[in-house]
């Protein structure tokens, strides 16, 4: 049973308009991530909730936003993409931040800009 | 910012082979953890060390955490085909800034011939 699910498996929006994706998890996990990958690289943290607590990465552009209505429920909201913001989007939880921890990663959601 | 150094970034064998991945920091990590992706899916969680010296068995597949918790390596033994994939190690951070916050390191492409 999949317990992060992210939606949809595959957007396709055009230059400039903006996009929303969803990620939802059923583990109750208080840690939710955001990873932005490109092709053949590692993921790149765009941002992370510990809880409501909202941790931006200095180097993620202000073109994207994050939203977190509740412990299930994460949004990445994308401005104005860019055809640079075409990429596998992740979303990832963990039970906490401490010893041990692991993170657990949805399919992802792989965005192309026309 | 933590860094996690993964090497090799590529690596090309034959059915049969042995290989081991290096992952690298010059930061303390609460955790570390590896991770399998296939294309176009999310990372897949193959093991967490925790404890510094800690070595960890799944199959063909032996990791090590460092005794100062900053370095771990992958060792495949007799790798095969179905190997072949993206290598991700990554850090849960220990303190500061970077508590509970899951660095990757770059990544290793494995590529096993039949």
């Amino acid at each position: 049973d999949a317990m992060v699910i992210q939606n949809p498996r595959y957007q396709v929006t055009q230059f400039g308009k903006p996009v929303t994706l969803s990620c939802s998890q059923t583990l109750n996990h208080n840690v939710m991530y955001w990873y932005q990958q490109k092709s053949s690289q590692a993921p790149k943290l765009l941002f992370h909730y510990y809880d409501k607590d909202f941790n931006n990465e200095a180097d993620t552009p202000d073109n994207f936003q994050s939203r977190r209505p509740n412990t299930s429920f994460c949004f990445l909201d994308i401005r104005s993409p860019g055809l640079g913001d075409a990429a596998m989007y992740l979303c990832a939880t963990s039970r906490e931040g401490g010893w041990g921890t692991e993170a657990f990663f949805g399919q992802g959601t792989r965005l192309t800009v026309v | 910012t933590q860094l996690l150094e993964q090497s090799p970034q590529f690596l090309s064998i034959q059915e049969g082979e042995n290989l081991t991945v290096y992952c690298n920091s010059s930061s303390v990590f609460s955790s570390l953890q590896w991770y399998r992706q296939e294309p176009g899916e999310g990372p897949v969680l193959l093991v967490t060390v925790v404890t510094g010296g800690e070595v960890k068995k799944l199959k063909r597949l032996t990791f090590q955490f460092g005794d100062a918790r900053k370095d771990s390596s992958l060792h495949i033994t007799a790798a095969q085909p179905g190997d072949t994939g993206l290598y991700l190690c990554a850090g849960v951070g220990a303190g500061g800034t970077s508590y509970g916050k899951l660095t990757f390191g770059q990544g290793t492409i494995l590529t096993v011939h039949p």
